[in-house]
C-alpha cells in the first residue's frame, strides 16, 4: 500500500543551526505534500506544503523541497530557534481525485532545539 | 484557530467495555477524519466522512465504528475496547478534497487497562 517513510526520528540542533527532515513517498500518483508542526500536548497544525508541479517553496525560515524523479522531499528549518522545538510530520496525498483528501503520513521527528 | 473540540480529553477505560468520542465543529466543513497516533507510526487513519451519513474506512478501522448524523458531529465507537487500542486519538476536518488542508483537533488520550 501507500507509505510515507520520514527520517530522522530525532534530530537535535544547536539554536541558530539548520535542520533538514527527510520524507520518502511510495505512490507516484502523490501530488500534495504537507508538513505539520505538533507542540507538546496539542493537535498537528500546517506549516507548508508543495505541489508537484513546484520543485521548491519558502516561508520565512521554512523551506520545502520536492523531488518527483526521486519521490522525496526534505522539509528545511534555518536560523532555528528553541520554539521550533516541536514534532513534525511530513504527508502525501493525491489532491482532487476520488482519494476524498486522505493523508498518508510519516512517522513523525522529534526536533530538539538547544538554546 | 479552527472550530474543533474533542470529548472527552481523557478517558481510562477497562478491556471489554464500550467507548464513544466525540469531535464537534463549528466550521461547517464536509469533510471530517479520526486518526490515531502511536510513538513510530505518525497519524494513521481511522475512518473518515464526507458527508452526513457518508463515511469510509481509512488504514486503521477493525475494531472501530464511527457515525455521522450531523455535520458538526463525528463519532468514533470502540465496541469493545482493547489494550491495542491505547492511543492519542485526534479528529480533522477539512472542507474538501481540492482544499486539503485538514484542521485538528486537541486530541484524546485513551487508555485501556
Amino acid at each position: 500500500g501507500e507509505n510515507v517513510e520520514q527520517h530522522p526520528s530525532t534530530l537535535s540542533v544547536q539554536e541558530g543551526d539548520s535542520a533538514v527532515i527527510k520524507c520518502t513517498y511510495s505512490d507516484s500518483a502523490s501530488n500534495y505534500f504537507p508538513w505539520y508542526k505538533q507542540e507538546l500536548g496539542k493537535g498537528p497544525q500546517l506549516i507548508i506544503d508543495i505541489r508537484s508541479n513546484v520543485g521548491e517553496k519558502k516561508d520565512q525560515r521554512i523551506a520545502v523541497t520536492l523531488n518527483k524523479t526521486a519521490k522525496h522531499f526534505s522539509l528545511h528549518i534555518t536560523e532555528t530557534q528553541p520554539e521550533d522545538s516541536a514534532v513534525y510530520f511530513c504527508a502525501a496525498t493525491r489532491r482532487g481525485s476520488s482519494n476524498t483528501g486522505k493523508l498518508i503520513f510519516g512517522q513523525g521527528t522529534t526536533l530538539q532545539v538547544k538554546p | 484557530d479552527a472550530g474543533i473540540t474533542q470529548s472527552p480529553r481523557h478517558k481510562v477505560t477497562e478491556t471489554g467495555t464500550p467507548v464513544t468520542l466525540r469531535c464537534h465543529q463549528t466550521e461547517n466543513h464536509r469533510y471530517m477524519y479520526w486518526y490515531r497516533q502511536d510513538p513510530g507510526h505518525g497519524l494513521r487513519l481511522i475512518h473518515y466522512s464526507y458527508g452526513v451519513k457518508d463515511t469510509d474506512k481509512g488504514e486503521v478501522s477493525d475494531g472501530y465504528s464511527v457515525s455521522r448524523s450531523k455535520t458538526e458531529d463525528f463519532l468514533l465507537t470502540l465496541e469493545s475496547a482493547t489494550s491495542s487500542q491505547t492511543s492519542v486519538y485526534f479528529c480533522a476536518i477539512s472542507e474538501g478534497p481540492n482544499y486539503n488542508e485538514q484542521f485538528f483537533g486537541p486530541g484524546t488520550r485513551l487508555t485501556v487497562l
